[in-house]
């Protein structure tokens, strides 16, 4: 079974706080993706990246950055929390090479920014 | 850009029968998955629709008209364990093939 893992399920940081997301694939995949989900607004992209070193912004970038050193590793970075960023966080991946290659997630990480 | 629209909330009674509409406008459509999300935990893959027609898998059933821009997920016999939330989310060509998910259905199964 594909395992997606989320190093922290449940954060609380203070405002200004610099936060880590750590996620870890054990199933070789190239893509890996963040979203965050919010009540009544679904699952929304952050970033996502196809291959080591490589990133793309997704659809609410502002404020996160991500960091791809290892195939299998995938790490969210808040530079600095704002209560706004308060949220479930959703780390997944999949294989590259066409529509059909389902995502795998990660169990989620609830963020508190206090 | 991508438009999925399915409905917010829906109720059921055990044993029954129902349906979870999903549409989408979107330009170069590749596929359609459906996800199931339990209340705090990871949504977990479900089906997933490239050509027309119904995609029976078990209880679970997912129906695709690609010239209608519709899908639907039907889940049969419900139980109470069907309680979750069902994500739609729809891939293109123009969008490097990443799902792009709907705001999900609430569904409520009730003895």
């Amino acid at each position: 079974d594909v395992k997606v893992t989320q190093s922290s399920r449940y954060l609380v940081k203070r405002t200004g706080e610099k936060v880590f997301l750590e996620c870890v694939q054990d199933m070789d995949h190239e893509n890996m993706f963040w979203y965050r989900q919010d009540p009544g607004l679904g699952l929304r992209l952050i970033y996502f990246s196809y291959d080591v070193k490589m990133k793309e912004k997704g659809d609410i970038p502002e404020g996160y950055s991500v960091s791809r050193e290892k195939k299998e590793r995938f790490s969210l970075i808040l530079e600095s929390a704002s209560t706004n960023q308060t949220s479930m966080y959703l780390c997944a991946s999949s294989l590259t090479g066409g529509s059909g290659n389902t995502i795998y997630f990660g169990e989620g990480s609830w963020l508190t920014v206090v | 850009g991508q438009n999925i629209d399915q409905p917010t909330e829906m109720t059921a009674t055990e044993g029954a029968i129902v349906q979870i509409n999903c549409t989408y406008q979107t330009s170069g459509f590749n596929g359609l998955f459906w996800y199931q999300q339990h209340a705090g935990e990871a949504p977990t893959f479900l089906s997933y629709n490239v050509l027309d027609g119904l995609e029976e898998k078990g209880r679970f059933s997912s129906f695709l008209s690609r010239s209608k821009g519709y899908s639907y997920l039907l889940l049969k016999e419900l139980q109470m364990k069907d309680s979750a939330s069902y994500l739609c989310a729809v891939t293109a060509t123009g969008g490097s093939y990443i799902p792009t998910f709907g705001r999900g259905t609430s569904l409520i199964v009730h003895p």
